[in-house]
Parts: C-alpha cells; sequence; structure tokens
C-alpha cells in the first residue's frame, strides 16, 4: 500500500517551458488535491478534486491546470513555467472533501524555475 | 474567509523539555482543527485532530484541546525528544483545508 505517489521528485525547468506532474492514489479516495509549499507561507491550495471528473479552483490557480485523469489520477500542470512557481508541490487526497477528512500528503515534488 | 496563525519559529529545544506551539484560527463555521507534522524530506502527515469544541487530539505523546472560546489549539508535549525534530503545521477545515504558515522545531540532544 504505497499511499500517495508523485513523480518526478526534483524537476528544474527554463522560464517558459512546460511540465507535468504526475500524483496517484491507491486508497480508493473519491477526493483530491494540488499544494505549493513555500518559505513563511504554508501549504497552499492550487486546484482540488471533489471526485472523479470534477476539479475546483484553490487559492492560487493562476499558471496551472489540472486533469483527474481518474480515479486514482489527478495531474497538475504548468503551460509556460515562471520563476514565481520555484516551490515545493504537494499532492494529498482524502475519502471525501470538506469538514472532518484527513488529508494524506505524497512526499513532493521539488521544482526549480530558472 | 477562514484563517489560521501559529507562532513563528524557528523554535530550539533540549531534550525532554516542554513544547508549546501556540495556534489560533478564525472562522465562519464550526471547523475541525489539525495538527500535522512535516519531517525533513517528507510530505506532511497527520499528528491529530479535534473535530469539536473541547475535544482533545492526542498521538505520540503530543496534545491539543479544540477551545471555541479562545479560538485556539494550541500544540503541546510535556518531554520531546530528538526524533520530534520537524514542522509543525496547524490546520482548519471547513470544507477546505487551510494551513498556518508552519513552525520549525529542533531538538537538541
Amino acid at each position: 500500500n504505497a499511499g500517495v505517489t508523485q513523480t518526478p521528485k526534483f524537476q528544474v525547468l527554463k522560464t517558459g517551458q512546460s511540465m507535468t506532474l504526475q500524483c496517484a492514489q491507491d486508497m480508493n479516495h473519491n477526493s483530491m488535491y494540488w499544494y505549493r509549499q513555500d518559505p513563511g507561507m504554508g501549504l497552499r491550495l492550487i486546484y482540488y478534486s471533489a471526485s472523479e471528473g470534477t476539479t475546483d479552483k484553490g487559492e492560487v490557480p493562476n499558471g496551472y491546470n489540472v486533469s483527474r485523469l481518474n480515479k486514482r489520477e489527478f495531474s497538475l500542470r504548468l503551460e509556460s513555467a515562471a520563476p514565481s512557481q520555484t516551490s515545493v508541490y504537494f499532492c494529498a487526497s482524502s475519502e471525501v472533501s470538506g469538514g472532518r477528512e484527513t488529508q494524506y500528503f505524497g512526499p513532493g515534488t521539488r521544482l526549480l524555475v530558472l | 474567509g477562514n484563517s489560521v496563525t501559529q507562532m513563528e519559529g524557528p523554535v530550539t529545544l533540549s531534550e525532554e523539555a516542554f513544547l508549546t506551539i501556540n495556534c489560533t484560527y478564525t472562522a465562519t463555521g464550526y471547523p475541525s482543527l489539525f495538527w500535522y507534522v512535516q519531517y525533513p524530506g517528507e510530505g506532511l502527515q497527520l499528528l491529530l485532530k479535534a473535530t469539536k469544541a473541547d475535544d482533545k487530539g492526542s498521538n505520540k505523546g503530543f496534545e491539543a484541546t479544540y477551545r471555541k472560546e479562545t479560538t485556539s489549539f494550541h500544540l503541546e508535549k510535556g518531554s520531546v525528544q530528538v526524533s520530534d525534530s520537524a514542522v509543525y503545521f496547524c490546520a482548519l477545515d471547513d470544507y477546505k483545508l487551510s494551513f498556518g504558515a508552519g513552525t520549525t522545531v529542533t531538538v537538541r540532544a
């Protein structure tokens, strides 16, 4: 039981390049999330998917797109990377969204945009 | 909107010292409250949670009590170990999870 997995672990991009961060969970959870973590700012929600087939914007969605490919997988795409997107990205999942559910986090992807 | 404020770090302690990390929140509804911990190089993991006022969450020697009257959820541990060195995040969930900025704790042997 791997929980939440993310690939890649680390990536360096040049400004303007695109890339997709992959996330998968094997806990049969309905809801999945993408966060970014920046020093002194905690985690900020980029996008979330309450259930398969739905996605919604979070606090900081600009410059990102997401795809809920199926119940297990939720990808985050940067179409044209900018230095401001240098961050650590975490994917998370929970059984359902909202209220009292514990979120389970992946190990993170460290992204550097030059 | 909802927000979480936690004490700034970093906090450096000696082994067996008492640890308190303050956390206060602002919410319009009746959120659940969480403490997550992030060990070096890892993702976040749930440490403890409380879902209603006066609930006490506890795990691994850590405790926090949901105080509605003071809108607080302070984390405490009576005797820390080197293995408790980590970043601690307070969070509230009122249909979306909102995190505090995190407090870095270092425990020296």
